[in-house]
């Protein structure tokens, strides 16, 4: 069993719906929590960062932890064809520790 | 702008070979990392390095061996390559301060035949 899982996808959505995401992760010891969006033949970048449980939001991406159920989301609103890419949760024990990768939702969003 | 640099975004080589992926990045950062990407399992640690130098295995170390004798160069090497090394290579950087952040370069495209 994987230590993060992910559904591959793809996820079509109809431009300005919103785009839910989501991982689960087996491992307790996770503390530090990433969304990183790859567009096609692009290296990934960093999208969202969040620390423990919680809400954070930047712009019409919101990203959810909720440790006691191992899951974290990532919310697009009002999606944009320029938001169709792979969407890559990571997370790690510790600060600067290495990273562990879900396999990527691929997004389609559709003008 | 930050940059971290693969040499080669596509690759042929056959089975047997020795290849050599080099990444090169401007933002003097300490740490850098190999990874490899395959469809459906993400992204997964091959090598990594705190340090010119020093390297440490990641999580799939087996085929694979690195260098790095300067801080902005990180280099993976494949001794005897073979068919199930085929997948997308990629380079990042991260400072030594942690951020959670990595900076990934482009990608190499490695297909053994």
């Amino acid at each position: 069993q994987k230590e993060v899982e992910q559904d591959p996808g793809p996820l079509s959505v109809p431009e300005g719906a919103i785009v839910s995401l989501n991982c689960t992760y087996s491992n307790s010891a996770f503390q530090y929590f990433m969304w990183y969006r790859q567009y096609s033949r692009k290296g990934p970048e960093l999208l969202m960062y969040t620390y423990s449980s919680g809400n954070k939001e930047d712009g019409r991406f919101t990203a959810q932890v909720d440790k006691s159920s191992k899951y974290i989301s990532l919310f697009i609103r009002d999606s944009q064809p320029s938001d169709s890419a792979t969407y890559l949760c990571a997370m790690s024990k510790a600060a600067g520790n290495k990273l562990t990768f879900g396999g990527g939702t691929r997004v389609l969003v559709k003008p | 702008d930050v940059k971290v640099t693969q040499s080669s975004r596509y690759l042929v080589k056959r089975t047997g070979e020795k290849v050599f992926l080099e990444c090169v990045q401007d933002m003097d950062h300490e740490n850098m990392f190999w990874y490899r990407q395959d469809p459906g399992l993400g992204l997964r640690l091959i090598y990594f390095s705190y340090d010119v130098k020093m390297k440490e295995k990641g999580d799939i170390p087996e085929g694979y061996s690195v260098s790095r004798e300067k801080k902005e160069r990180f280099s993976l090497i494949l001794e005897s390559a073979s068919t199930n090394q085929t997948s997308m290579y990629l380079c990042a950087s991260s400072p030594r301060t942690p951020t959670g952040e990595l900076f990934f370069g482009e990608g190499s495209r490695l297909t053994v035949l």
